[in-house]
């Protein structure tokens, strides 16, 4: 059971575009929301985080919006660049699982010039 | 400053055949963890542990074993590898279990044929 689950499988866009990624979950006890990129051959790289007491997160082109209602966090990504084609993976860990990220499928970003 | 360092990098392995994926961290990190990474699947967790001695199942822990005997190695053994087990798989280390990056290694690619 994917208690993550991550949308789009794969996502195209221009260079100085908008990506958008979106995670559901389903375990009320996560508060720890993270989102990983992994270039090819590469282990994944921590890109940024939240947890659930703000509502966004915002780290240069990089932010976090967070709904605890709906359950529901996404990426944005402004201004989207060559260099940020990668696979990001949505995350999240607590209550009785710290430590233990579940991971969403993953999302292939690519950014042509 | 190596981070987290796996070996080898690649393996390809006859079904039946037993191995060990090592797994290495220089960070003094109490929690370590093994991943596998599959198309579409995002990372699921095998194993981890929370310090030299304590080990714990994950998600996927059939077909595997690991020990820890020490802070710095967390070795991940396949008991009878099966072609189901083909996959990548990602060691991870982190400061501690709350709110914390992981730290993951470059990833070792195993097929079973």
């Amino acid at each position: 059971q994917q208690q993550v689950k991550q949308s789009p499988q794969s996502l195209i866009v221009q260079k100085g575009g908008i990506s958008i990624i979106n995670c559901a979950y389903e375990n009320t006890a996560f508060d720890y929301f993270p989102w990983y990129q992994q270039f090819p051959g590469k282990g994944p790289a921590l890109l940024i985080a939240i947890r659930p007491d703000v509502s966004e997160k915002k780290e240069g082109r990089f932010t976090i919006s967070f709904n605890k209602s709906a359950k529901q966090f996404s990426l944005h990504i402004m201004d989207s660049q060559p260099g940020d084609s990668a696979t990001y993976f949505c995350a999240a860990a607590g209550g009785t699982s710290y430590g233990k990220l579940t991971f969403g499928q993953g999302t292939i970003l690519t950014v042509h010039p | 400053n190596a981070g987290v360092t796996q070996t080898p990098k690649f393996q390809v392995l006859k079904t039946g055949q037993s191995m060990t994926l090592q797994c290495a961290q220089d960070m003094n990190h109490e929690y370590m963890s093994w991943y596998r990474q599959d198309p579409g699947m995002g990372l699921r967790l095998i194993h981890y542990s929370v310090g030299a001695g304590i080990t714990d199942q994950g998600e996927v822990p059939n077909g595997y074993n690991v020990s820890r005997s020490t802070t710095e190695d967390f070795p991940l053994r396949l008991l009878s590898a099966a072609p189901s087990q083909t996959s990548v798989y990602f060691c991870a280390s982190s400061y501690s279990t709350v709110y914390t990056e992981a730290f993951f290694g470059q990833g070792t690619r195993l097929t079973v044929v």
